[in-house]
């Protein structure tokens, strides 16, 4: 199966600082990537969706001038936390899917855990 | 708009027993639903998907799925519980212009041994 690598996997920051989180598709070509943001016992907030070459579109309520995200490649997204506060702390989850056909699934990452200090 | 949502929060099950994981859906296309399991600290790993065909769905580890259009309903099932069937549970379901996915809030799943 496809396999989707997500870096690094537990990030600890002092507030007021700006974390990068990794998400590559390891042997596909992702057209499309998608960031979750998971509280602990809750489920899964899709909080943008991102196109290769173009813009992020993010979910109602999301900051996007927060939550930064740069889809530059067809195998790398990038999620900027811009300023980190304790309330950022979560658990990010990306998710990739190649082309744009119906039936395409989403291959999730393992998750990288955002602790801020 | 659609919308997924999972009875029960916490289920426990004996080894050996039947496991129910029960999932309604609410979509305003045909549905593309699916489950995953989520073990601690780490991602979704995919159990069963249903597109169209058949309604009876077979997915990995022993778990079955059946969609039911007129209950909206797409109810995970296993058999025979195992201990390391214990973990997070997540029933979803695709649509919008990017066939973005909506989870529903989990079920957690303990095995007694």
């Amino acid at each position: 199966g496809a396999v989707v690598s997500q870096h690094p996997s537990r990030v600890i920051c002092k507030s007021g600082t700006s974390v990068k989180i990794e998400c590559r598709s390891l042997d596909f070509q992702a057209t499309t990537m998608f960031w979750y943001r998971q509280f602990p016992k809750k489920s899964l907030m899709l909080m943008a969706t991102s196109n290769e070459g173009s813009k992020a579109t993010y979910e109602q309520g999301v900051e996007k001038d927060k939550f930064l995200i740069n889809h530059a490649s067809l195998t790398l997204s990038t999620l900027t936390v811009t300023s980190a506060h304790p309330e950022d702390s979560s658990f990010y989850i990306c998710s990739a899917r190649d082309g744009v056909a119906e039936y395409n699934e989403q291959f999730f990452g393992p998750g990288t855990r955002l602790t801020v200090l | 708009a659609q919308s997924v949502t999972q009875l029960g929060s916490h289920v426990s099950v004996s080894e050996g027993a039947l496991v129910l994981l029960r999932c309604n859906y609410s979509s305003s296309v045909p549905p593309y639903l699916f489950w995953y399991v989520q073990y601690p600290n780490q991602g979704l790993q995919l159990l069963l998907k249903y597109t169209t065909g058949a309604t009876l769905v077979k997915g990995i580890n022993g778990f079955e799925a059946e969609f039911k259009k007129s209950e909206t309903s797409f109810h995970l099932t296993k058999p025979s519980a195992h201990m390391s069937d214990a973990a997070e549970y997540f029933c979803a379901v695709s649509g919008g212009s990017a066939r973005q996915l909506t989870f529903g809030s989990g079920t957690q799943l303990t095995v007694l041994p």
